[in-house]
Protein backbone atom coordinates (compact mmCIF):
# COMPACT_ATOMS: atom_id res chain seq x y z
CA UNK A 1 0.00 0.00 0.00
CA UNK A 2 1.30 3.38 -0.46
CA UNK A 3 1.60 6.51 2.11
CA UNK A 4 2.20 10.19 1.52
CA UNK A 5 4.55 12.33 4.13
CA UNK A 6 3.78 15.96 4.12
CA UNK A 7 6.48 17.61 6.20
CA UNK A 8 5.49 20.97 6.83
CA UNK A 9 1.95 20.92 9.15
CA UNK A 10 1.27 24.63 9.53
CA UNK A 11 3.66 26.99 7.64
CA UNK A 12 2.84 31.13 7.85
CA UNK A 13 4.21 33.84 5.81
CA UNK A 14 3.85 37.25 4.61
CA UNK A 15 2.53 38.19 0.86
CA UNK A 16 5.23 37.65 -1.51
CA UNK A 17 7.24 35.25 0.25
CA UNK A 18 8.00 32.16 -1.60
CA UNK A 19 6.62 28.54 -0.94
CA UNK A 20 7.86 24.63 -0.60
CA UNK A 21 5.88 22.60 0.84
CA UNK A 22 7.23 19.22 0.88
CA UNK A 23 5.92 15.31 -0.06
CA UNK A 24 7.03 12.50 -0.06
CA UNK A 25 5.47 9.44 -0.67
CA UNK A 26 6.01 5.13 -0.57
CA UNK A 27 5.06 2.60 -3.22
CA UNK A 28 6.92 0.05 -5.29
CA UNK A 29 5.77 1.06 -8.22
CA UNK A 30 4.49 3.81 -10.86
CA UNK A 31 2.45 6.56 -9.09
CA UNK A 32 0.15 9.45 -10.72
CA UNK A 33 1.18 12.74 -8.38
CA UNK A 34 -1.43 15.22 -7.05
CA UNK A 35 -1.63 18.04 -5.24
CA UNK A 36 -5.37 19.28 -4.02
CA UNK A 37 -6.44 22.85 -2.61
CA UNK A 38 -8.93 23.44 0.06
CA UNK A 39 -10.00 27.27 0.49
CA UNK A 40 -11.77 27.81 3.72
CA UNK A 41 -15.08 27.09 3.39
CA UNK A 42 -14.90 25.38 -0.17
CA UNK A 43 -14.37 22.15 -1.40
CA UNK A 44 -11.19 20.51 -2.17
CA UNK A 45 -9.76 21.07 -5.69
CA UNK A 46 -6.98 19.83 -7.74
CA UNK A 47 -3.88 22.22 -7.83
CA UNK A 48 -1.99 20.47 -10.39
CA UNK A 49 -1.22 16.53 -10.81
CA UNK A 50 1.90 14.87 -12.44
CA UNK A 51 0.85 11.42 -14.57
CA UNK A 52 4.38 11.12 -16.81
CA UNK A 53 6.52 13.15 -19.06
CA UNK A 54 7.74 16.54 -17.78
CA UNK A 55 8.65 15.74 -14.21
CA UNK A 56 7.85 19.76 -13.65
CA UNK A 57 4.52 20.41 -13.62
CA UNK A 58 2.12 24.22 -13.92
CA UNK A 59 -0.82 24.22 -11.84
CA UNK A 60 -3.15 27.06 -11.26
CA UNK A 61 -2.67 30.48 -9.88
CA UNK A 62 0.80 30.24 -10.53
CA UNK A 63 1.60 26.86 -8.43
CA UNK A 64 4.49 24.28 -9.67
CA UNK A 65 5.78 21.07 -8.60
CA UNK A 66 8.53 19.01 -9.40
CA UNK A 67 8.50 15.28 -9.48
CA UNK A 68 12.08 13.56 -7.97
CA UNK A 69 11.74 10.30 -8.87
CA UNK A 70 14.84 9.30 -6.75
CA UNK A 71 13.63 11.12 -3.86
CA UNK A 72 9.90 9.74 -4.15
CA UNK A 73 9.67 13.50 -3.56
CA UNK A 74 6.81 15.55 -5.50
CA UNK A 75 7.39 19.54 -3.62
CA UNK A 76 4.89 22.12 -4.09
CA UNK A 77 6.16 26.19 -4.80
CA UNK A 78 5.25 29.23 -5.21
CA UNK A 79 7.28 32.15 -5.63
CA UNK A 80 4.90 34.58 -4.61
CA UNK A 81 2.66 33.82 -2.59
CA UNK A 82 -0.60 36.01 -1.76
CA UNK A 83 -2.92 36.57 1.33
CA UNK A 84 -5.38 34.41 -1.01
CA UNK A 85 -3.20 31.36 -1.03
CA UNK A 86 -4.29 31.05 2.91
CA UNK A 87 -6.02 27.53 2.54
CA UNK A 88 -5.16 24.24 3.02
CA UNK A 89 -2.58 21.82 0.60
CA UNK A 90 -2.71 18.13 0.23
CA UNK A 91 -0.51 15.67 -1.24
CA UNK A 92 -1.85 12.38 -2.84
CA UNK A 93 -0.81 9.85 -4.71
CA UNK A 94 -2.59 7.02 -6.37
CA UNK A 95 -1.11 4.15 -8.25
CA UNK A 96 -0.50 3.55 -11.95
CA UNK A 97 -2.14 -0.05 -12.25
CA UNK A 98 -4.96 -1.55 -9.74
CA UNK A 99 -7.26 0.39 -7.82
CA UNK A 100 -5.75 4.09 -8.39
CA UNK A 101 -7.13 4.76 -5.38
CA UNK A 102 -5.50 8.56 -4.10
CA UNK A 103 -3.97 8.13 -0.87
CA UNK A 104 -3.35 11.81 0.92
CA UNK A 105 -0.82 13.42 3.28
CA UNK A 106 -2.07 14.84 6.34
CA UNK A 107 -2.11 18.25 4.73
CA UNK A 108 -0.22 21.42 5.31
CA UNK A 109 -2.49 24.62 7.26
CA UNK A 110 -0.85 27.53 4.78
CA UNK A 111 -1.64 31.30 6.62
CA UNK A 112 -0.47 34.32 4.46
CA UNK A 113 -0.55 37.21 6.46
CA UNK A 114 -1.54 40.90 4.15
CA UNK B 1 -22.93 21.79 -14.39
CA UNK B 2 -21.24 18.38 -13.77
CA UNK B 3 -19.73 17.80 -10.14
CA UNK B 4 -20.86 15.85 -7.04
CA UNK B 5 -23.37 16.55 -4.73
CA UNK B 6 -23.32 15.94 -0.81
CA UNK B 7 -26.35 16.47 1.15
CA UNK B 8 -26.65 18.07 3.82
CA UNK B 9 -23.84 20.27 4.39
CA UNK B 10 -23.92 20.28 8.09
CA UNK B 11 -26.07 17.30 9.94
CA UNK B 12 -26.81 16.90 14.04
CA UNK B 13 -27.56 13.61 15.33
CA UNK B 14 -27.79 12.06 19.24
CA UNK B 15 -25.30 9.56 19.81
CA UNK B 16 -26.60 5.98 19.07
CA UNK B 17 -28.48 6.87 16.12
CA UNK B 18 -27.40 5.81 12.53
CA UNK B 19 -27.26 8.63 10.08
CA UNK B 20 -27.19 8.81 6.33
CA UNK B 21 -25.02 10.54 4.28
CA UNK B 22 -26.26 11.47 0.65
CA UNK B 23 -23.58 11.43 -2.33
CA UNK B 24 -24.61 11.88 -5.91
CA UNK B 25 -22.54 12.25 -9.19
CA UNK B 26 -23.73 13.49 -12.64
CA UNK B 27 -20.08 12.87 -14.44
CA UNK B 28 -20.41 9.65 -15.62
CA UNK B 29 -17.71 8.39 -13.69
CA UNK B 30 -17.32 4.43 -12.14
CA UNK B 31 -15.35 4.91 -9.02
CA UNK B 32 -16.57 6.70 -6.02
CA UNK B 33 -14.97 7.26 -2.39
CA UNK B 34 -15.77 8.02 1.27
CA UNK B 35 -12.97 10.11 3.28
CA UNK B 36 -12.98 11.13 6.89
CA UNK B 37 -11.01 14.41 7.75
CA UNK B 38 -10.33 15.03 10.76
CA UNK B 39 -7.58 18.00 11.69
CA UNK B 40 -4.08 17.25 11.35
CA UNK B 41 -4.52 13.89 9.91
CA UNK B 42 -5.73 14.61 6.49
CA UNK B 43 -8.21 12.37 4.25
CA UNK B 44 -8.69 8.52 5.21
CA UNK B 45 -10.25 6.25 3.24
CA UNK B 46 -13.46 4.50 4.78
CA UNK B 47 -14.84 2.98 1.73
CA UNK B 48 -14.39 2.81 -1.69
CA UNK B 49 -16.46 1.50 -5.01
CA UNK B 50 -15.01 0.93 -8.42
CA UNK B 51 -18.42 0.04 -9.70
CA UNK B 52 -21.75 -0.36 -9.36
CA UNK B 53 -23.33 -3.32 -7.01
CA UNK B 54 -19.52 -3.82 -5.45
CA UNK B 55 -17.41 -1.52 -2.50
CA UNK B 56 -14.45 -2.38 -0.64
CA UNK B 57 -13.65 -1.67 2.64
CA UNK B 58 -10.81 1.24 3.10
CA UNK B 59 -8.24 1.83 6.01
CA UNK B 60 -11.14 3.08 8.90
CA UNK B 61 -14.67 1.01 7.34
CA UNK B 62 -15.09 0.15 11.28
CA UNK B 63 -18.34 1.50 12.42
CA UNK B 64 -19.47 2.38 8.28
CA UNK B 65 -21.60 0.68 5.97
CA UNK B 66 -22.42 2.22 2.35
CA UNK B 67 -24.36 0.49 -0.78
CA UNK B 68 -24.00 1.18 -4.68
CA UNK B 69 -26.91 0.51 -6.28
CA UNK B 70 -26.87 2.87 -8.85
CA UNK B 71 -23.89 4.16 -10.57
CA UNK B 72 -24.30 8.21 -9.74
CA UNK B 73 -24.97 7.36 -5.77
CA UNK B 74 -22.72 6.50 -3.18
CA UNK B 75 -24.33 7.10 0.02
CA UNK B 76 -22.59 6.68 3.64
CA UNK B 77 -24.51 5.44 6.68
CA UNK B 78 -22.39 6.00 10.00
CA UNK B 79 -23.90 3.69 12.37
CA UNK B 80 -23.84 3.64 16.36
CA UNK B 81 -21.15 1.28 16.66
CA UNK B 82 -18.77 4.35 14.76
CA UNK B 83 -17.23 5.36 18.18
CA UNK B 84 -16.12 9.08 17.05
CA UNK B 85 -18.35 9.63 14.10
CA UNK B 86 -17.81 14.06 14.67
CA UNK B 87 -16.28 14.90 11.44
CA UNK B 88 -15.83 16.44 7.99
CA UNK B 89 -17.50 13.11 5.14
CA UNK B 90 -15.78 14.21 1.98
CA UNK B 91 -16.92 12.19 -1.04
CA UNK B 92 -15.22 12.05 -3.94
CA UNK B 93 -15.26 9.98 -7.65
CA UNK B 94 -13.07 9.30 -10.49
CA UNK B 95 -12.58 7.60 -13.83
CA UNK B 96 -11.39 4.77 -11.94
CA UNK B 97 -8.91 4.89 -14.81
CA UNK B 98 -4.99 5.33 -15.34
CA UNK B 99 -4.26 8.66 -15.55
CA UNK B 100 -6.84 10.25 -14.22
CA UNK B 101 -8.07 12.46 -11.28
CA UNK B 102 -11.05 12.15 -8.44
CA UNK B 103 -13.53 15.37 -7.62
CA UNK B 104 -14.84 16.12 -4.55
CA UNK B 105 -17.87 17.17 -3.01
CA UNK B 106 -18.41 20.15 -0.92
CA UNK B 107 -18.20 18.02 2.19
CA UNK B 108 -21.06 17.00 5.18
CA UNK B 109 -19.69 18.08 8.56
CA UNK B 110 -21.45 15.73 11.15
CA UNK B 111 -21.72 16.61 15.12
CA UNK B 112 -22.93 13.68 17.17
CA UNK B 113 -23.91 15.21 20.74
Amino acid sequence: AQSVSQHNHHVILSEAASLELGCNYSYGGTVNLFWYVQYPGQHLQLLLKYFSGDPLVKGIKGFEAEFIKSKFSFNLRKPSVQWSDTAEYFCAVSPSGGSYIPTFGRGTSLIVHP
Amino acid sequence: DGGITQSPKYLFRKEGQNVTLSCEQNLNHDAMYWYRQDPGQGLRLIYYSQIVNDFQKGDIAEGYSVSREKKESFPLTVTSAQKNPTAFYLCASSPGQVNTEAFFGQGTRLTVV
